[in-house]
């Protein structure tokens, strides 16, 4: 089983949708996870940490579940910039590598 | 505040030729650094890892290498590229555990 799964999508939603994303991990003793945002032929971007309290920034809120180990970006209001592919990462130690997702695509319509 | 400089952009290069792709930070000391690479339309392939200078943690056995000659300095090398060796390289660092990782702007590279 792969460290961490994500649905590859595409998700393909009209302008003004809220959408769901998951992402499991396998390993228990991760500590901290991250959602990136990669645009077509660009680096992934930092989009939010996620905090084990649930997190909010503007419309996006990340959540994470550790009895079931996975986490969560919920996206309000869908803007047609929102188009992506967004990667969930999980971090298991200081000195071991992040391990991410091969990413969910997202494409917004007008 | 920390940069990361990564370069060149782009690089097209014949089948058999050596490749030197550089990446450097500032603003940071003792970084944790990292080579991906990221075929087209596939996802991040972590190639390796760095935690302190001469230290090279491998994840992929492959024609590539890697080095860290100063704190802030990682290079990717290979002797002789393959096809297969084309895509987006991507250099990031950390500073470690509950720290997200902070990418360069790419390199997209073609074997011809």
């Amino acid at each position: 089983r792969k460290e961490v799964e994500q649905d590859p999508g595409p998700f393909n939603v009209p302008e003004g949708a809220t959408v769901a994303f998951n992402c499991t991990y396998s390993n228990s003793a991760s500590q901290s996870f991250f959602w990136y945002r990669q645009d077509c032929r660009k680096e992934p971007k930092l989009l939010m940490s996620v905090y084990s309290s649930g997190n909010e920034d503007g419309r996006f809120t990340a959540q994470l579940n550790r009895a079931s180990q996975y986490i969560s970006l919920l996206i309000r209001d869908s803007k047609l910039s929102d188009s992506a592919t967004y990667l969930c990462v999980g971090h298991h130690s200081g000195n071991t590598p992040l391990v991410f997702g091969k990413g969910t695509r997202l494409s917004v319509i007008a | 505040s920390q940069t990361i400089h990564q370069w060149p952009a782009t690089l097209v290069q014949p089948v058999g030729s050596p490749l030197s792709l550089e990446c450097t930070v500032e603003g940071t000391s003792n970084p944790n650094l990292y080579w991906y690479r990221q075929a087209a339309g596939r996802g991040l392939q972590l190639l390796f890892y760095s935690v302190g200078i001469g230290q090279i943690s491998s994840e992929v056995p492959q024609n590539l290498s890697a080095s860290r000659p100063q704190d802030r300095q990682f290079i990717l090398s290979s002797k002789k590229l393959l096809l297969s060796d084309s895509g987006f390289y991507l250099c990031a660092w950390t500073t470690g555990l509950n720290s997200p990782l902070h990418f360069g702007n790419g390199t997209r590279l073609t074997v011809t």
